[in-house]
């Protein structure tokens, strides 16, 4: 399978904990997003990379949310001190070239249920 | 900033049923429009696009036309499968993301 892979795909943590989400895109794509999805809602926009540079956060990622992409390949993304607002769908997408338009190709997720 | 507004509720249909959803978008200039699915179990995918005033996309039996006048974004198809029960997203690419419209989720029953 080639597609974007998220793990873990499902995290439950208790209040005050730190996770990690690892997202490996699809070979090549030189473009990765995070997104935010809650119950109920449309995907929200958290950050984005054109290779290893990190280009825009949306304000939605507090100072506890951290992102990277060192090698310019796979993602992580942080949460430090978890509180139960952060339980979410947390998704990951990835493009070929820029933003390819808009067509991006996305992962299953990663849940989190922070108790 | 630029937005998605989708109609409220989930959709009930029976097989064979023609299925509408409405989108409308507010953007400055004029962005690429989207409509994802999202199937149970699985992640986001491209249903179809449209890149400007008029064009029509289609896929799988969908269609949705870009209306400038109306800034509208219609999903139709003319008779929907048990198959095509899942969650429906409309979406405008603009500032290098795609933003999202809250989602409709279609159940098709038998």
């Amino acid at each position: 399978d080639t597609g974007v892979s998220q793990n873990p795909r499902h995290k439950i943590t208790k209040r005050g904990q730190n996770v990690t989400f690892r997202c490996d895109p699809i070979s090549e794509h030189n473009r990765l997003y995070w997104y935010r999805q809650t119950l109920g809602q449309g995907p929200e926009f958290l950050t984005y990379f054109q290779n290893e540079a990190q280009l825009e956060k949306s304000r939605l990622l507090s100072d506890r949310f951290s992102a990277e992409r060192p090698k310019g390949s796979f993602s992580t993304l942080e949460i430090q001190r978890t509180e139960q607002g952060d339980s979410a769908m947390y998704l990951c997408a990835s493009s070929p070239s820029g933003g390819n338009g808009g067509e991006l190709f996305f992962g299953e997720g990663s849940r989190l249920t922070v108790l | 900033g630029d937005s998605v507004t989708q109609m409220e509720g989930p959709v009930t249909l029976s097989e064979e049923a023609f299925l509408t959803i409405n989108c409308t978008y507010t953007a400055t200039g004029y962005p690429s429009l989207f409509w994802y699915v999202q199937y149970p179990g699985e992640g986001l995918q491209l249903l179809l696009k449209a890149t400007k005033a008029d064009d029509k996309g289609s896929n799988k039996g969908f269609e949705a036309t870009y209306r400038k006048e109306t800034t509208s974004f219609h999903l139709e198809k003319g008779s929907v499968q048990v198959s095509d029960s899942a969650v429906y997203f409309c979406a405008l690419y603009g500032n290098n993301r795609l933003a999202f419209g809250k989602g409709n989720q279609v159940v098709v029953i038998p």
